[in-house]
């Protein structure tokens, strides 16, 4: 079974500056996708960004970029230039090819202060 | 609408007492997810169906729990005996794929509260 580990519960950065947010999973297969989900207080999770585990090649989207290390199972999200309304839970997700499940965090409580 | 719809969006209920969730997902998508998800963690699955098919129920943590989706596309999530341990958010996902590599579509969620 694969399991997603998000070892910090609580993230502040001043407006402007840049965070980044740690995520490591567990798994045994070899091509999986990689998500990264934000869920405001209005609850809707939104995709922030996604990774396909054969390109070796980081995405990115605007101001949201990831660091995938495979080997070291680590796929951590940074956000440039924070914003206020980027203020919101974070959630790093897995989905592998032999289920079709996304497999979710615990989840990290960002705080963009003005 | 354009997006997944959830109703109700919040559910107050006593312990022992039956109660339905709904979900309409967007329109064409085959795939739907119901998630549930405890005060202060992750998302955790419940169940998926492709279709009218539950094809993965092996998150429903118990025989109280049951889904259905008749038609293929809005599905219906049945929790019987109400325990104040099912108090959470219960969100619902829709996806225009299956498998690989897919991205899913979440609704606002249910709040279930039992007392």
């Amino acid at each position: 079974a694969q399991t997603v580990t998000q070892s910090q519960p609580e993230m502040s950065v001043q407006e402007a500056e840049t965070v980044t947010l740690s995520c490591t999973y567990d798994t045994s297969e070899s091509n999986y996708y990689l998500f990264w989900y934000k869920q405001p207080p209005s609850r809707q999770m939104i995709l922030v960004i996604r990774q396909e585990a054969y390109k070796q090649q980081n995405a990115t989207e605007n101001r949201f970029s990831v660091n995938f290390q495979k080997a070291a199972k680590s796929f951590s999200l940074k956000i440039s230039d924070s914003q206020l309304g980027d203020t919101a839970m974070y959630f790093c997700a897995f989905r592998g090819t032999s289920g079709s499940r996304l497999t979710f965090g615990e989840g990290t409580q960002l705080t963009v202060n003005p | 609408g354009a997006g997944v719809s959830q109703t109700p969006s919040n559910k107050v209920t006593e312990k022992g007492k039956y109660v339905e969730l709904r979900c309409d997902p967007i329109s064409g998508h085959t795939a739907l997810y119901w998630y549930r998800q405890s005060l202060g963690q992750g998302p955790e699955f419940l169940i998926y169906f492709q279709g009218t098919g539950a094809a993965d129920d092996s998150g429903l943590p118990n025989d109280r729990f049951f889904a259905v989706r008749p038609e293929g596309s809005v599905s219906t999530l049945k929790i019987q005996r109400t325990e104040r341990g099912d108090s959470a958010v219960y969100l619902c996902a829709s996806s225009p794929q299956t498998g690989w590599p897919g991205e899913l579509f979440f609704g606002e969620g249910s709040r279930l509260t039992v007392l």
